[in-house]
């Protein structure tokens, strides 16, 4: 198995509310990361986790709640978003944690906050 | 400030040419180099890493590397329609982040 799954695809959600994104891969990679992309810009790096601990956190705010219950699993909870937090969220897995390791992309969640 | 600069396009060429697309960066210390396509709507997909000097090939793409002028270029033969998508150059140096730049829409005409 050589892919990285997210759901859900697609994602709308009011202000209040909580919601949580999901990335799942079976290649034995240890590092997850998430990435936020808005339309016409590059991925922008979130977090990493690597061996299962938070790694990297890019100054992120707190409504955005990373969370790695175990090495195949990354989850991204969500919690009173902003209209401006609509993007692509894309959850990425490398064989380590490394300079130079490939990083492979799951298909993303299209989240859009009203 | 790590810099990955690329020309955003579009880059028009017709179908079966060659498509050239280029990548300079700022951060010596960087010394992986990754080629992604990403469709209008999808998420990035993987095509070419490279580390070393030199050109690396795999079927119609090949990269290229030149670590003293400090410049990643991806070359495309026989272009197709499908190859119409941006294309994103990331650098990766001692750091988990990889820094991309911000693309290069390609354009494939019939």
């Amino acid at each position: 198995d050589t892919e990285v799954t997210q759901t859900p695809k697609h994602l709308v959600m009011g202000m209040t509310n909580k919601k949580s994104l999901k990335c799942e891969q079976h290649m034995g990679h240890r590092a997850m990361y998430w990435y936020k992309q808005k339309a016409k810009k590059p991925p922008e790096l979130m977090f990493v986790y690597s061996y299962e601990k938070l790694s990297i956190n890019e100054s992120v705010p707190s409504r955005f709640s990373p969370e790695c219950p175990n090495s195949s699993l990354l989850n991204l909870h969500l919690h009173a978003l902003q209209p401006e937090d609509s993007a692509l969220y894309l959850c990425a897995s490398s064989p380590r944690a490394l300079a130079g390791n490939e990083q492979f992309f799951g298909p993303g969640t299209r989240l859009t906050v009203l | 400030q790590k810099e990955v600069e690329q020309n955003s396009g579009p880059l028009s060429v017709p179908e079966g040419a060659i498509a050239s697309l280029n990548c300079t960066y700022s951060d010596r210390g960087s010394q992986s180099f990754f080629w992604y396509r990403q469709y209008s709507g999808k998420s990035p997909e993987l095509i070419m890493s490279i580390y070393s000097n030199g050109d690396k090939e795999d079927g119609r793409f090949t990269a290229q590397l030149n670590k003293a002028s400090q410049y990643v270029s991806l070359l495309i033969r026989d272009s197709q329609p499908s190859d119409s998508a941006t294309y994103l150059c990331a650098g990766s140096n001692s750091g988990y982040a990889l820094n991309f730049g911000k693309g290069t829409s390609l354009l494939v005409t019939p």
